[in-house]
């Protein structure tokens, strides 16, 4: 258990509903990132924010995704219109101000139907 | 060409085995990090490196600056070692402000 929860571990969804997931991380840490990883691939950088700023986007991440970290401790990343491309495991990390390890959260695996 | 690679793709070794894992990459980076994920997807960081070489327990990373490569090494190696281990950099000046960016991984299966 490295200190970074995510909820749920695992979703199935139909094609076109809406999906949030939530990311708690190390209570300290001021940096979280969003990643994605498909099967049999590494994990591809999403989003990322420091604090509650939203400061980088991927070229990934369509206009149908949404992230906030409202107050700076947890965030949730929304899918809206899920299509079965999205299926994927969604990873969430943290840092703290050194910028050097990230502590990774289990995942939260989406099937989308 | 992916900006970071990894070979092999996928190892099969004997239990006692000494162990490499090899990463390259084609950016400027600010450091190095290999990763271990589990089945079931959690991601354990083993290591970060920006010069050098480090050891912890039966692991060690190495980095070569100027030939952008690393090596992950596993001595006297064991099944609960069996994983994909992933090699991921940040890059200088971008990727996310220190987002990594990750190898496709090496699957490593250490058989009794």
């Amino acid at each position: 258990d490295t200190g970074v929860s995510q909820d749920p571990r695992h979703k199935i969804t139909k094609r076109g509903q809406n999906v949030t997931f939530r990311c708690d991380p190390i209570s300290e840490h001021n940096r979280l990132y969003w990643y994605r990883q498909t099967l049999g691939q590494g994990p591809e950088f999403l989003t990322y924010f420091q604090n509650e700023a939203q400061l980088e986007k991927s070229r990934l991440l369509s206009d149908r995704f949404s992230a906030e970290r409202p107050k700076g401790s947890f965030s949730t990343l929304e899918i809206q219109r899920t299509e079965q491309g999205d299926s994927a495991m969604y990873l969430c990390a943290s840092s703290s101000r050194d910028r050097r390890t990230q502590y990774f959260g289990p995942g939260t695996r989406l099937l989308v139907l | 060409k992916n900006e970071v690679e990894q070979s092999p793709q996928n190892l099969t070794a004997q239990e006692g085995e000494f162990i490499t894992i090899n990463c390259s990459y084609s950016v400027g980076i600010s450091a190095l990090h290999w990763l271990q994920q589990h089945p079931g997807g959690g991601i354990v960081s083993l290591f970060m490196l920006s010069s050098g070489k480090k050891k912890h327990g039966r692991l060690i990373a190495t980095i070569n600056i100027q030939e952008k490569h690393s090596s992950l090494h596993i001595t006297a190696s064991h099944p609960r070692d069996s994983a994909v281990y992933i090699c991921a950099v940040t890059t200088l000046g971008g990727g996310g402000a220190d987002g990594l960016t990750f190898g496709k991984g090496t699957h490593l299966i250490i058989q009794p």
